[in-house]
C-alpha cells in the first residue's frame, strides 16, 4: 500500500513568488491536513480538507491556501512568499476525516527555501 | 487557545536505560493526546495515543500516562535502543476543534 506522497521534495523560491505543493493521500483516505514545521515555531496546523471542502483552518494569513480534488489529492499554495515561509511543509491523510482522531499518516514533506 | 509545553528539548540516554518525556497542556477541554516519532528526513509517525477517559496505556516498550487534574501527560520508553533515536512530539486536541496543538519536540539520543 503506497504511503502519502508529497511533491516536490525540495523547492527554492524567491521572495514575492508563489508556490504550489502537492499531496497524494493514501488510497481511500478522504481527509488531508497540512502542517508547517520550523525550528522556531515547531509543528503548526495549516488547514484540513475533507471531501473537497476545507473543514478546519489554523492561524495562518490568507497567503496560505489550499484545495482538494475529487480524487482526494490536495494542493497547497503560498502567494507572495516571505523569507519566514521557509519551512518543511507536511501533509497527512486519514481515513474518515476526523483529523488526528484516527491515525494520520504523514508524508515526507516538502522542504521550501525562500531566498 | 491551547498551549502545549514539552520537556526536555533534548534527552540523551544509554542503551537499555529508560526515557521519559513530559508535556503539559492548558485547555481542560482537550481530550485526545497523541505522540509522534519523527526520524531524520521522514514525516512524523504516530506511536501511541491516549484519550482523557484513560489514565495509562502501554504498547510493548512504550507507555503513556495522563493526569487530567494536573493537565500533563508523559511518554515512557523502557529498554531504549539506538533505533529509538528520533524527535518525539506530543500533541493535544479536543473534539470540537480537530486542530492539534503540538509540543516543540524532544530530540532523544540513545547511545550504544
Amino acid at each position: 500500500k503506497a504511503g502519502v506522497t508529497q511533491t516536490p521534495r525540495y523547492l527554492i523560491k524567491t521572495r514575492g513568488q508563489q508556490v504550489t505543493l502537492s499531496c497524494s493521500p493514501i488510497s481511500g483516505h478522504r481527509s488531508v491536513s497540512w502542517y508547517q514545521q520550523t525550528p522556531g515555531q515547531g509543528l503548526q496546523f495549516l488547514f484540513e480538507y475533507f471531501s473537497e471542502t476545507q473543514r478546519n483552518k489554523g492561524n495562518f494569513p490568507g497567503r496560505f491556501s489550499g484545495r482538494q480534488f475529487s480524487n482526494s489529492r490536495s494542493e497547497m499554495n503560498v502567494s507572495t512568499l516571505e523569507l519566514g515561509d521557509s519551512a518543511l511543509y507536511l501533509c497527512a491523510s486519514s481515513l474518515d476525516g476526523t483529523g488526528l482522531y484516527t491515525e494520520a499518516f504523514f508524508g515526507q514533506g516538502t522542504r521550501l527555501t525562500v531566498v | 487557545g491551547e498551549n502545549v509545553e514539552q520537556h526536555p528539548s533534548t534527552l540523551s540516554v544509554q542503551e537499555g536505560d529508560s526515557a521519559v518525556i513530559k508535556c503539559t497542556y492548558s485547555d481542560s477541554a482537550s481530550n485526545y493526546f497523541p505522540w509522534y516519532k519523527q526520524e531524520l528526513g521522514k514525516g512524523p509517525q504516530l506511536i501511541i495515543d491516549i484519550r482523557s477517559n484513560v489514565g495509562e496505556k502501554k504498547d510493548q516498550r512504550i507507555a503513556v500516562t495522563l493526569n487530567k487534574t494536573a493537565k500533563h501527560f508523559s511518554l515512557h520508553i523502557t529498554e531504549t535502543q539506538p533505533e529509538d533515536s528520533a524527535v518525539y512530539f506530543c500533541a493535544a486536541l479536543y473534539k470540537g476543534s480537530y486542530i492539534p496543538t503540538f509540543g516543540r519536540g524532544t530530540s532523544l539520543i540513545v547511545h550504544p
